[in-house]
């Protein structure tokens, strides 16, 4: 299995509160991405990194930030959690532009109250 | 129009016969296509990878591109009860980008 590891798996948070979502890779892939999933929506790709300090939006990135301020670390912040972020996280990493080959982490499952 | 599309099922198949899970994306000039498998409370995982137009077979899936048409499709031999899971169609919508766009899955039973 590539080394990805996701931090926290579980999390249970108030509305209004910010909350920050680790991935750490031991693969040294460039590429990182971090996705939501949600029931009868897929995988919807929120912002993904290529490059330390190099990041881009994807289709649902109101309400969060990312950073990359080491190749192995790509951190996912909701500024302001509501209720419509409750949702499992997944983080994934590539070497390859193009996404090819991504693999996945285990999943944040994040519940906003 | 979604970028990406798929028969949200479910599809249920009796245990070995063939199932076939379908695609169509809609950025002409998309270069590559995945199909991850994701089992119940599990993460994705890459199962196969098709680039140009035809027919690739790995064990016992193929993937299928046809480029004119848009539509790649995943055809599962032999279905085994383990194979029941959702399938993702996946995307690259641009040549060059680094993007990689998803469909809403197929959940696929195999009966015993």
């Amino acid at each position: 299995d590539a080394g990805i590891t996701q931090s926290p798996r579980h999390k249970v948070t108030e509305t209004g509160t910010p909350v920050t979502l680790r991935c750490h890779q031991t693969e040294n892939h460039r590429y990182m991405y971090w996705y939501r999933q949600d029931p009868g929506h897929g995988l919807r790709l929120i912002h993904y990194s290529y490059g330390v300090k190099d990041t881009d939006k994807g289709e649902v990135s109101d309400g969060y930030s990312v950073s990359r301020s080491k190749t192995e670390d790509f951190l996912l912040t909701l500024e302001s959690a509501t209720s419509s972020q409750t949702s499992v996280y997944f983080c994934a990493i590539s070497d390859n532009r193009g996404a090819t080959e991504a693999f996945f982490g285990q999943g944040t499952r994040l519940t906003v109250v | 129009q979604k970028e990406v599309e798929q028969n949200s099922g479910p599809l249920s198949v009796p245990e070995g016969a063939i199932a076939s899970l379908n695609c169509t994306y809609s950025d002409r000039v998309s270069q590559s296509f995945f199909w991850y498998r994701q089992y119940s409370g599990k993460s994705p995982e890459l199962i196969m990878s098709i680039y140009s137009n035809g027919d690739k077979e790995d064990g016992r899936f193929t993937a299928q591109l046809n480029k004119a048409s848009q539509y790649v499709s995943l055809l599962i031999r032999d279905s085994q009860p383990s194979d029941s899971a959702t399938y993702l169609c996946a995307v690259v919508p641009k040549g060059g980008s680094e993007k990689l766009v998803f469909g809403k899955g197929t959940k696929l039973t195999v009966n015993p």
